[in-house]
């Protein structure tokens, strides 16, 4: 059971440059999410999904596109790089069922993106 | 505008001691909360999590108390000791599930 696993682990991109972070998860959760760190400003939801075929954005979505397909996969594609997307991204999943207590997310090991 | 706040970006204490990482929150819908620890070059990891109903859960040497009315919740690790040393971020929902983070609060335990 290897949880949630994301690929790269680290990555230069140009300014204008175009990447994929890939996240997979085996636990067959239903919700997914993408969040970005920048130092000293906490998680920030990018996107996320609550099963194959629906996403939505979060609080930062600009320059980010998704797409779940599957309910393991849930990559991350970022079109024109620019400077201001350097950051360490998270991949996570959740079970969700109606009505119940928010369950607690299960990370990634994070991708570290630096745009220059 | 901050919904859910961590104040103290950084908490230094000594090994044995209790440590008191403290969040406040401002949206009255939020009904669940969450602790997750951070070390570096990982990602978070659940620690704890207490819903509205309750106003305390405990887990091993981790307790979480929730004051509603004062919307403000609080992690007590008793005893600390250096391995409990790594960010830790406090968390909120309401109905859609979707948890909003606080900025985090750097935990530093003495030996």
């Amino acid at each position: 059971n290897a949880g949630v696993t994301q690929t790269p682990k680290f990555r230069i991109l140009k300014i204008g440059q175009s990447m994929t972070l890939q996240c997979t998860q085996d636990m067959n959760h239903n919700y997914m999410y993408w969040y970005r760190q920048d130092p000293g400003m906490g998680l920030k939801l990018i996107y996320y999904s609550v099963g194959a075929g629906i996403t939505d954005k979060g609080e930062v979505p600009n320059g980010y596109n998704v797409s779940r397909s599957t309910t393991e996969d849930f990559p991350l594609r970022l079109e024109l790089a620019a400077p201001s997307q350097t950051s360490v991204y998270f991949c996570a999943s959740s079970y969700q069922a109606l009505g119940t207590g928010t369950y607690e997310q299960y990370f990634g090991p994070g991708t570290r993106l630096t745009v220059t | 505008d901050q919904q859910v706040k961590q104040n103290s970006p950084s908490l230094s204490v000594q090994e044995g001691r209790i440590s008191i990482l403290n969040c406040d929150y401002t949206n009255s819908m939020f009904d669940y909360f969450l602790w997750y620890k951070k070390y570096p070059a990982e990602g978070p990891t659940f620690l704890i999590s207490i819903s509205s109903i309750k106003d305390k859960n405990e887990d091993g040497r981790f307790t979480v108390f929730l004051n509603k009315s004062a919307k403000h919740l609080s992690l007590h690790i008793v005893p600390s000791q250096p391995g409990d040393s790594a960010v830790y971020f406090c968390a909120a929902s309401g109905g859609s599930y979707i948890p909003t983070f606080g900025r985090g609060t750097s935990l530093i335990v003495h030996p």
